[in-house]
């Protein structure tokens, strides 16, 4: 498809298992950012990648967080030992990578820990 | 600190009206700012950008204006349709390395038949 996507959709885990994210950016889209939406909340900013280095990851929130992107394409959200607190909406976006180019986002992943 | 505060938290507004969102910010130095509709269930959808050089650029029925002397912009929305009912977030670039992009907490809308 033309857009990012992202999967699965939904995700519903228990607490301490681990989890894989991916995200498909747009083709050709050097820069790929992933951000966390809790419910009713502003976005929280996570870690950009440009190409598959990722100059900016400060906002990861833990140690049990991590991503990757290979090939300049595909990326992966990874939380170990999920908590309830990582309950939230996990979303990607991607762009051509020029200062005014417009974010394209996925519809997320939906992420419940029980 | 670089913050983008938006207003009204959330707004009520009957179908055909007119509305304005506001969005303040103290991002530095600064390179756009950026209006994105995010419907419910839905990933946010870009609006508008505008550099530091535009004060006003409109998609449709959206028009957006910026004062980027005292930092400041609004969204207008004109003739609300139900499909409008959505979050609009306001996003702030600075001009540095990674582009680093901060987001206001969005204004709620929802129009009402």
């Amino acid at each position: 498809g033309a857009g990012v996507s992202q999967s699965p959709s939904n995700k519903v885990t228990e607490k301490g298992k681990d989890v894989e994210l991916r995200c498909d950016p747009i083709s050709g889209h050097t820069a790929l950012y992933w951000y966390r939406q809790s419910l009713g909340q502003g976005l929280e900013f996570l870690i950009y990648f440009q190409g598959n280095s990722a100059p900016d990851k400060s906002g990861l929130p833990s140690d049990r967080f991590s991503a990757e992107r290979t090939g300049g394409s595909v990326s992966t959200l990874t939380i170990q030992r999920t908590q309830q607190e990582d309950s939230a909406v996990y979303l990607c976006a991607s762009s051509s990578g020029g200062p005014h180019s417009p974010l394209h986002f996925g519809n997320g992943t939906r992420l419940t820990v029980t | 600190k670089n913050q983008v505060e938006q207003s009204p938290q959330s707004l009520i507004i009957l179908e055909g009206k007119n509305c304005t969102l506001q969005c303040n910010y103290t991002v530095s130095p600064f390179s756009n700012l950026r209006w994105y509709k995010q419907d419910t269930g839905r990933g946010p959808v870009s609006l508008t950008i505008m550099t530091f050089s535009e004060n006003t650029k409109s998609n449709g029925r959206y028009t957006a204006t910026l004062d980027a002397d005292t930092k400041q912009s609004s969204l207008h929305i004109t003739a609300s349709q139900l499909s409008d009912s959505a979050s609009y977030i306001c996003v702030v670039s600075a001009r540095n390395a990674g582009n680093m992009l901060t987001f206001g907490g969005g204004t709620r809308l929802m129009v009402k038949p």
